[in-house]
Parts: structure tokens; C-alpha cells; sequence
């Protein structure tokens, strides 16, 4: 069975560093997302594209956080620099479309210092 | 703005007891609803969902939800739990008109065997 893809796993850094996080979604997926989930709460979007164009990234801190998928397939997620609330969980998920079921990966958990 | 809330943070409960987790939305136009579930260890992984027709929603391991759209509420229910579902429950609901996907914060269900 097909699955979200993402790297690393885990990710220790001291504040005001750059971290990047790695998602490779579904083959054929063309809707893409990242969210972020702080412990204790829900997963809450930053950013959604589809294929390589963002059409939601209204809760995406702009100041430090960047998103790409330049290509259509594989999307970046940058943070810089970090900051001690940035330590969260990070999830990608893709669908067929936007209307369609989300598929989720394991995420990658950010620990900041 | 569109919200989601999960009545319950935590449930505990003994094996073959009675099942239900509520969940209530405030939007006022068409939605579409969702349950997922992860499991410890694992990802976010759908449970059910509603996007039209009948307002009983049959799912994975026996669960079930039912939409009651003069309730704005999607509640979660299984006739008798089991050890295995142990994990933390969560609401999402995403307008028709838009893209967005809210979640609640999530319900841990702790079953003791």
C-alpha cells in the first residue's frame, strides 16, 4: 500500500537555526499538506498546495517558515530561524484532489533548544 | 471562523463498554465530516467519513458516526470497545467551498482490558 513518505523522523536543533523537513506524498496525489500539531491539540494547516501551487498558506508564519513544491511531487518545509515554540509535530498528507480523503505520514517531530 | 470541538479529552473505559465521542462544528453551510484515528506508534489514518446521503456512516473495526445537521454534531460510536482501540480520536470537518480541513483536538481513549 502506498504511503506519505517524510524525513527525518525526529529533529533536534537550538533556536535560530534552520531545520528543513522532507515529504514525499502518494504517487499521483496532487494535493499536498503540511500542518503542524502541538502537543495536546489537533493537527492545524500551513500551507496546501496544489500540484506546485499554494492556494492556502494563511496560517503559515511567513517571517520564518517557507514551503515549496517545485516540481509538482516532493515538498520542502523550512523553518528559519527556529524558535522554542516551533517544537511541535509536523505533518504531511496528500490527496487525489482537495475534495478527496487525506492521507497522512508519519510526521516529523521537532524538538527546539 | 469555523471551529471544531471534541467534548472529551480523555475516556477510559473497560473492554466491551459502550462507545461514543462527540463532536460539534460551527459552520453553517454544507461539510464534509471525518473521523481519524491513530494508533500508538502510528499515523493519522481515516476512520470515516461523511460527504452526503444517509447520516449513519458505517467505518473501519466497527466504529460508526452519525450527522446531525440541526446539531452541528458528528458523534463517534462503537457498540463494544476492545484493548486495540486505544488511541487518540480525531473530528475534522472541511466546508464544501473551501479547502481547509479544521480538526478538533483530538479525544485519547484509554480501553483497560
Amino acid at each position: 500500500e502506498a504511503e506519505v513518505a517524510q524525513s527525518p523522523r525526529y529533529k533536534i536543533t537550538e533556536k535560530s537555526q534552520a531545520v528543513a523537513f522532507w515529504c514525499d506524498p502518494i504517487s499521483g496525489h496532487a494535493t499536498l499538506y503540511w500542518y503542524r500539531q502541538i502537543l495536546g491539540q489537533g493537527p492545524e494547516l500551513l500551507v496546501q498546495f496544489q500540484d506546485e501551487s499554494v492556494v492556502d498558506d494563511s496560517q503559515l508564519p511567513k517571517d520564518r517558515f517557507s514551503a515549496e513544491r517545485l516540481k509538482g511531487v516532493d515538498s520542502t518545509l523550512k523553518i528559519q530561524p527556529a524558535e522554542l515554540g516551533d517544537s511541535a509535530m509536523y505533518l504531511c498528507a496528500s490527496s487525489s484532489d482537495s475534495e478527496e480523503t487525506q492521507y497522512f505520514g508519519p510526521g516529523t517531530r521537532l524538538l527546539v533548544l | 471562523a469555523q471551529s471544531v470541538s471534541q467534548h472529551n479529552h480523555h475516556v477510559i473505559l473497560s473492554e466491551a463498554a459502550s462507545l461514543e465521542l462527540g463532536c460539534n462544528y460551527s459552520y453553517g453551510g454544507t461539510v464534509n465530516l471525518f473521523w481519524y484515528v491513530q494508533y500508538p506508534g502510528q499515523h493519522l489514518q481515516l476512520l470515516l467519513k461523511y460527504f452526503s446521503g444517509d447520516p449513519l456512516v458505517k467505518g473501519i473495526k466497527g466504529f460508526e458516526a452519525e450527522f446531525i445537521k440541526s446539531k452541528f454534531s458528528f458523534n463517534l460510536r462503537k457498540p463494544s470497545v476492545q484493548w486495540s482501540d486505544t488511541a487518540e480520536y480525531f473530528c475534522a470537518v472541511r466546508n464544501t467551498g473551501g479547502f481547509k480541513t479544521i480538526f478538533g483536538a483530538g479525544t485519547r481513549l484509554f480501553v483497560k482490558a
